[in-house]
């Protein structure tokens, strides 16, 4: 049972626009910064959004982050077959003399 | 540019201790302030964090695994290392080692990020006997 909570999947066609969110609480998100992770299998995670909508060199600008209050959201635009993928959101969290929660994940299909 | 390589035996007896190291190559452990981080993904199931180690040796662990999960840094090897104990096959999974990205400018002003940007290519473990 993960700290953070995302919905477990997410679907889209090419084209659209999809949100994942991100539920945590005010010792993770609602003290600290969001991070979000892609994960293809087989492969390394890749950082995708960091303190909260900050893009890394190479990312797309389709992909976007946000937070208000304990909770964030990735949103994905004009969403792409390459986008399918684990995506997993992270925050620090502050109790227990802190440490890093992860979201459950969220299995993105492009149908 | 720096790059991380776990290494460490990929089968490992229940009851027994897990050893992984991380090495990092292409830059100093000891440069950046960064804390250096282990991470695993048991198969099925999504990311969870084990702990992290700076070159000062402060440590912080997820409280789940605390008992049972030792990290330690060796500056002179440019390695960190993690030993989990009294494994069972909850424990299989990839293990990753990372390392935050560190500081950022942004709109004229500059920060420190500790999400983590690099990654190693992770490392299977399997618990069986």
């Amino acid at each position: 049972q993960s700290v953070l909570t995302q919905p477990p999947s997410a679907s889209g066609t090419p084209g659209q626009r999809v949100t994942i969110s991100c539920s945590g609480s005010s010792s993770n998100i609602g003290s600290n910064t969001v991070h979000w992770y892609q994960h293809l299998p087989g492969t390394a995670p890749k950082l995708l959004i960091y303190s909260n909508n900050q893009r890394p060199s190479g990312v797309p600008d389709r992909f976007s982050g946000s937070k208000s209050g304990t909770s964030a959201s990735l949103a994905i635009s004009g969403l792409q077959s390459e986008d399918e993928a684990d995506y997993y959101c992270a925050a620090w969290d502050d109790s227990l003399n802190g440490h890093w929660a992860f979201g459950g994940g969220t299995k993105l299909t492009v149908l | 540019q720096v790059q991380l390589q776990e290494s460490g035996p990929g089968l490992v007896k229940p009851s027994q201790t897990l050893s992984l190291t991380c090495t990092v190559s292409g830059g100093s452990i000891s440069s950046g302030s960064y804390y250096w981080n282990w991470i695993r993904q048991p198969a099925g199931k999504g990311l969870e964090w084990i702990g992290r180690i700076y070159t000062s040796e402060s440590t912080n662990y997820n409280p789940s695994l605390k008992s049972r999960v030792t990290i330690s840094i060796d500056t002179s090897k440019n390695q960190f290392s993690l030993k989990l104990s009294s494994v069972t096959a909850a424990d299989t999974a990839v293990y990753y080692c990372a390392r935050p990205r560190g500081a950022y400018c942004s709109d004229g002003s500059c920060y420190w990020s500790d999400a983590f940007d690099l990654w190693g290519q992770g490392t299977m473990v399997t618990v069986s006997s």
